[in-house]
């Protein structure tokens, strides 16, 4: 079984459309995060929850929306759609705050 | 603030030679380190870690890691490679939940 789970894995859409995009951890893990990785496979945290609250949140837009239903999801919610938003977003997971996280397989967003 | 810095973005060997991909971090406090693999159209996957303990750090794959931290580095290295182990290699480092990482080293292996 996945341990994180991305959905979808691709995502292509317009200039301005809102999208979303779900996570789910079956690890029992405490803590979600978001990482954007731009064309250069450069990795950039976005956002993490820890028991429903937000712990980290870096210089993203507030387009970006983490929301967070329950321990074992972790969904992102785009508005408004912009070109540079096109990277891939990766979810991950983990259990102990300075151990390591596992990672989702990633979702492609690319923005026509 | 931490940061880790990877000195080579691109690292070409011949199948079956040793490699080893430079990883230096910058932290005050104390350190987790981690290396992760990246192969194509694929998440991260752990390669090994350091949280305490001895410094040689071994991992999958026939991949090992040491810490040296009078020199602030955590170099990965293999002592043959195979075609397979072509991907790409990320060296982080984690402070409660910070998780900063390296821009990454492109290891390609050639027959």
């Amino acid at each position: 079984d996945t341990a994180v789970s991305q959905t979808p894995k691709y995502l292509v859409t317009q200039m301005g459309n809102d999208k979303s995009i779900k996570c789910e951890q079956n690890l029992g893990h405490d803590t979600m995060y978001w990482y954007k990785q731009d064309s250069k496979k450069f990795l950039k945290i976005m956002f993490s929850y820890n028991n429903k609250e937000l712990i980290i949140n870096e210089t993203v837009p507030n387009r970006f929306s983490p929301k967070s239903p329950d321990k074992a999801h972790l969904n992102l919610h785009i508005n408004s759609l912009e070109l540079g938003d096109s990277a891939v977003y990766f979810c991950a997971s983990s259990q102990d705050p300075s151990g390591p996280q596992h990672f989702g397989d990633g979702t492609r967003l690319s923005i026509l | 603030a931490q940061s880790v810095t990877q000195l080579d973005s691109q690292v070409p060997v011949f199948e079956e030679a040793p490699v080893e991909l430079r990883c230096n971090y910058s932290s005050s406090v104390s350190v987790y380190l981690f290396w992760y693999v990246q192969y194509p159209n694929q998440g991260l996957q752990l390669l090994l870690k350091y949280l305490s303990g001895s410094t040689l750090v071994k991992g999958i794959n026939g991949f090992e890691a040491e810490f040296n931290k009078s020199q602030t580095s955590f170099h990965l290295r293999k002592p043959s490679v195979h075609i397979s182990d072509t991907a790409e290699y990320f060296c982080a480092v984690n402070n409660n939940n910070d998780m900063r990482f390296g821009a990454g080293t492109r290891l390609t292996v050639k027959p």
